[in-house]
């Protein structure tokens, strides 16, 4: 079956503009995750969400960052007057529930370059 | 604050040779951990997850193995192949409170040479 899927696989703009970043998951998967790679770095951790419930924002790194899920399935991920910082590979992961049994499955990621 | 350690940081071998690629992480109070394959501009492809109950989870030439209470894991590939050449990623998740984040380690990067 089809995988996670994450648009666009590239995105380039420039210092100060809004970015939104888009995650379709694995149908059927309640859980969404997103994550961030930077250069030189691990992957950390930046929200998730489960069902209806509240999402855990707490690696978001600044208030310039946001996420939505609508219906439960599409996700998306808003950066606000981007900073060069901001650049790298943003990645979204989904799993079934219970989440702490279950794998979360990557999708390709969106690499962000910030002129 | 769980840390990952991923060791060596970088490995090159020569096509055939078996390999070991090792994980160390700061809190042994883990769910799982899960082993990823990561290639050049692309996701996150995952390789062999264990369970904290369990010792070492086996897939093909891989085999993992987890010993939590010293806060240890290793990935062994047998008879390596050139495409086998990727980064290898662990990550753990911990157990109680945010037991849905993966902590990752900042990869390994196999270099398997024909």
């Amino acid at each position: 079956g089809a995988g996670v899927s994450q648009s666009p696989s590239n995105k380039v703009t420039e210092k100060g503009k809004d970015v939104e970043l888009r995650c379709d998951p694995i149908s059927g998967h309640t859980a969404l995750y997103w994550y961030r790679q930077s250069l030189g770095q691990g992957l950390e951790f930046l929200i998730y969400f489960q069902g209806n419930s509240a999402p855990d924002k707490s690696g978001l790194p600044s208030d310039r960052f946001s996420a939505e899920r609508t219906g439960g399935s599409v996700s998306t991920l808003t950066i606000q007057r981007t900073q060069q910082e901001d650049s790298a590979v943003y990645l979204c992961a989904s799993s079934l529930a219970p989440q702490e049994n279950n794998e979360q499955f990557f999708g390709p990621g969106t690499r962000l370059t910030v002129l | 604050k769980q840390e990952v350690t991923q060791i060596p940081a970088a490995l090159s071998v020569p096509e055939g040779e078996n390999l070991v690629l090792n994980c160390s992480f700061t809190d042994s109070a883990i769910y799982n951990l899960q082993w990823f394959r990561q290639d050049p501009g692309k996701g996150l492809t995952s390789l062999l997850l264990i369970q904290s109950s369990q010792r070492e989870q086996t897939s093909g030439r891989l085999n993992a193995s987890l010993d939590k209470s010293s806060g240890r894991s290793t990935l062994y590939i047998a008879a390596s192949q050139p495409g086998d050449s990727a980064t290898y990623l662990c990550a753990v998740k911990n157990s109680g409170g945010s037991n849905y984040k993966l902590t990752f380690g900042k990869g390994t990067l196999l270099t398997v040479n024909p």
